[in-house]
């Protein structure tokens, strides 16, 4: 499915680097969201966006920065991350009705070193 | 938070053979989506259940939003060997106040492995 891209795929970083990861979706939603993807833990929420206002932070540490300057377009900064960190990140995105599913990216994978 | 079991954990099958997995959880959900993950790949939507006791098919996969609304099931009949992946269900709870967006709680996975 290519109607939410997400760059880059892989990302290797160090603990003191300063990267960005995007995401863009070609569906007309109007709502975002980012997970991170741990081995072996269910997917967790990260961020939700509706109508680019921030709607849900789930006590995310702030080496986590996300921005969404319109419908179409999410990141999320990473700064001084922690190995801890490395997991593969998902950025989905639906329609801000009851009911309607989201999409998803194919993910970024994350490596901390 | 909310939580969604998920069961089982992983499966090991011969290509032709049916297989059932569920998800059950504490909370009542308006809406349970299934999802299959592939590796490399993000999560793909494969089914979308909006009533309680609905039945859905899409080809070989059949799930059903359980009457209680607490539980659903997925069905994939006559295995084959591009079953293989990770299964996810996912529950989308009644909105409060003002909010409505699509926030999903998703269940651990299931992972499929299919022996030809």
């Amino acid at each position: 499915e290519t109607g939410v891209t997400q760059t880059p795929r892989h990302l290797v970083m160090g603990m003191t680097n300063k990267k960005s990861l995007k995401c863009e979706q070609h569906l007309g939603h109007n709502a975002m969201y980012w997970y991170k993807q741990s081995a072996k833990k269910p997917l967790e929420l990260m961020f939700v966006y509706n109508f680019k206002e921030q709607t849900e932070n789930n006590s995310v540490p702030s080496r986590f920065s996300p921005e969404c300057p319109n419908s179409s377009h999410l990141f999320l900064h990473l700064h001084t991350l922690q190995p801890e960190d490395s997991a593969l990140y998902l950025c989905a995105s639906s329609q801000d009705r009851l009911g309607q599913p989201q999409h998803f990216g194919d993910g970024t994978r994350l490596s901390i070193l | 938070g909310q939580q969604l079991n998920q069961s089982p954990q992983s499966m090991f099958i011969q290509e032709g053979e049916d297989v059932s997995m569920n998800c059950t959880s504490s909370s009542i959900f308006n809406t349970w989506l299934w999802y299959k993950q592939e590796p490399g790949e993000g999560p793909v939507l494969l089914i979308a259940l909006y009533k309680a006791g609905e039945l859905t098919s899409n080809g070989r996969l059949t799930a059903q939003f359980g009457i209680t609304r607490k539980d659903s099931f997925l069905n994939i009949s006559a295995s084959i060997p591009s079953d293989v992946g990770i299964y996810f269900c996912a529950g989308q709870l009644p909105t409060a106040g003002g909010t409505s967006y699509g926030k999903l709680t998703f269940g651990q996975g299931t992972i499929l492995t299919v022996h030809p």
